[in-house]
């Protein structure tokens, strides 16, 4: 069945540095990929998405690259803020699924100080 | 963008009654709406899927005589906790699909926090 790989954490990084969150995931065909966030006490958040090969979603300086060669989408931003602090998710939408379901990692904690 | 809202946001109750959480998507119609369950520092896992007027599909593992789901509207489903146990203590958290021809992406509630005692 589908799944998806994320990387442990807590991730903690100091403002303004650079962050990587790799996403690795199994299905057959072509998912629809995700990145949610979820910030403290609150629910998850569409952060970004990609639907096809190579497609490069972005959001609030977030960006992931759908790569079909490596099953990945590898979440980036290039100077995080002690405001980006979250839980982030990453999730697939398989093709086999009528239902529309998510299939999502086990999130990554993302801790950034001052 | 696409509101999704869940009511209550956060419940206490003793072992043996019964929650309901209600999730309404407010500016949308929802054929389909999801109910996860997220245990502390953990990811969402999937309880049911639930499509407007019909029986909602249960994943593996979830009683469903325990964790009632109804879609009544398309604006409208619940999830209703029966018997509660402090097992069933959880962060329970819907989301909503627009109709088809919209856009594919879910939607999510803030979430529930239930706390059985």
């Amino acid at each position: 069945g589908d799944s998806v790989t994320q990387m442990e954490g807590p991730v903690t990084l100091s403002e303004e540095a650079f962050l990587t969150i790799n996403c690795t995931y199994t299905a057959t065909g072509y998912p629809s990929l995700f990145w949610y966030v979820q910030y403290p006490g609150e629910g998850l958040q569409l952060l970004l998405k990609a639907t096809k090969a190579d497609d490069k979603g972005s959001n609030k300086g977030f960006e992931a690259t759908y790569r079909k060669e490596t099953t990945s989408f590898h979440l980036e931003k290039g100077s995080v803020q002690v405001s980006d602090s979250a839980v982030y998710f990453c999730a697939l939408r398989g093709m086999n699924n009528a239902g529309n379901m998510l299939t999502f990692g086990g999130g990554t904690r993302l801790m950034v100080k001052p | 963008g696409a509101v999704v809202s869940q009511h209550p946001s956060w419940v206490i109750c003793k072992s043996g009654t019964s929650v309901k959480i209600e999730c309404r998507s407010l500016d949308f119609q929802a054929t389909t709406m999801f109910w996860y369950r997220q245990f502390p520092k953990q990811s969402l896992m999937l309880m049911a899927t639930s499509n407007e007027g019909s029986k909602a599909t249960y994943e593996q593992g979830v009683e469903k005589d325990k964790f009632l789901i109804n879609h009544a509207s398309l604006t409208l489903s619940t999830l209703t906790v029966t018997s509660a146990h402090p097992e069933d203590s959880s962060f329970y958290i819907c989301s909503a699909r627009a109709l088809a021809g919209s856009t594919d992406t879910q939607y999510f509630g803030p979430g529930t926090r239930l706390t059985v005692l």
